[in-house]
């Protein structure tokens, strides 16, 4: 099956900085990517939907000026947290579809933030 | 009301039970039901899709029921390799985006 990566697989970071993370489909070009945030004990919430080439669509109540998405290429998307607070250590979790597959998402194995 | 609603369990089986879990969906467009298996602090994965004729893969058994809006999923003789949490997901009508329930929690037990 499509294979998707993310980098780093966990952080932990400090209060007020920016956390990069990214998501890369690695054999296969991804026309659209999702990005998911999970809490402890919690489903996962889908946070926004980038296509290549174009602005992000956010889900209601995700502020976009904190999730900062971009996806400049079709094997690869960013999700940057700026200004990261404890309330937004999560595991962030990025999906990928291809174009002739219809329906299915490929997952990425997850990305676990810690904010102290 | 929540768009994909499932009971959080968690169900304790023992080995070689039969399980059965239901998720319920608040929109009748939506076309397109999958069941996800999460282990603890790892990604989902895709255990099958749910067709309007219902379909079977080994000891799972997944079915659809468009009148009454719910998706089930019957696992049989279980092992302790199936205990995770089972999420139930469903497309959104007219987009690409997935829609997950909160998960049910099974453990199989010794």
């Amino acid at each position: 099956g499509a294979v998707v990566s993310q980098h780093p697989s966990w952080v932990i970071c400090k209060s007020g900085t920016s956390v990069k993370i990214e998501c890369r489909s690695l054999d296969f070009q991804a026309t659209t990517m999702f990005w998911y945030r999970q809490f402890p004990k919690q489903s996962l919430m889908l946070m926004a939907t980038s296509n290549e080439g174009s602005k992000a669509t956010y889900e209601q109540g995700v502020e976009k000026d904190k999730f900062l998405i971009n996806h400049a290429s079709l094997t690869l998307s960013t999700l940057t947290v700026t200004s990261a607070h404890p309330e937004d250590s999560s595991f962030y979790i990025c999906s990928a579809r291809e174009g002739q597959t219809y329906n299915e998402q490929f997952f990425g194995p997850g990305t676990r933030l810690t904010v102290l | 009301r929540k768009e994909v609603e499932q009971d959080p369990g968690p169900f304790n089986v023992p080995e070689g039970a039969t399980v059965a879990f239901n998720c319920t969906y608040s929109n009748s467009a939506s076309q397109s039901f999958f069941w996800y298996r999460q282990d603890c602090r790892k990604e989902p994965k895709l255990l099958m899709s749910v067709y309007s004729s219902g379909n079977e893969d080994g000891r799972f058994t997944a079915q659809l029921n468009r009148a009454s809006q719910y998706i089930s999923l019957l696992i049989r003789d279980s092992k302790l390799s199936d205990s995770a949490t089972y999420l139930c997901v469903v497309k959104r009508a007219g987009t690409y985006k997935y829609i997950f329930g909160t998960g049910t929690r099974l453990k199989v037990l010794a």
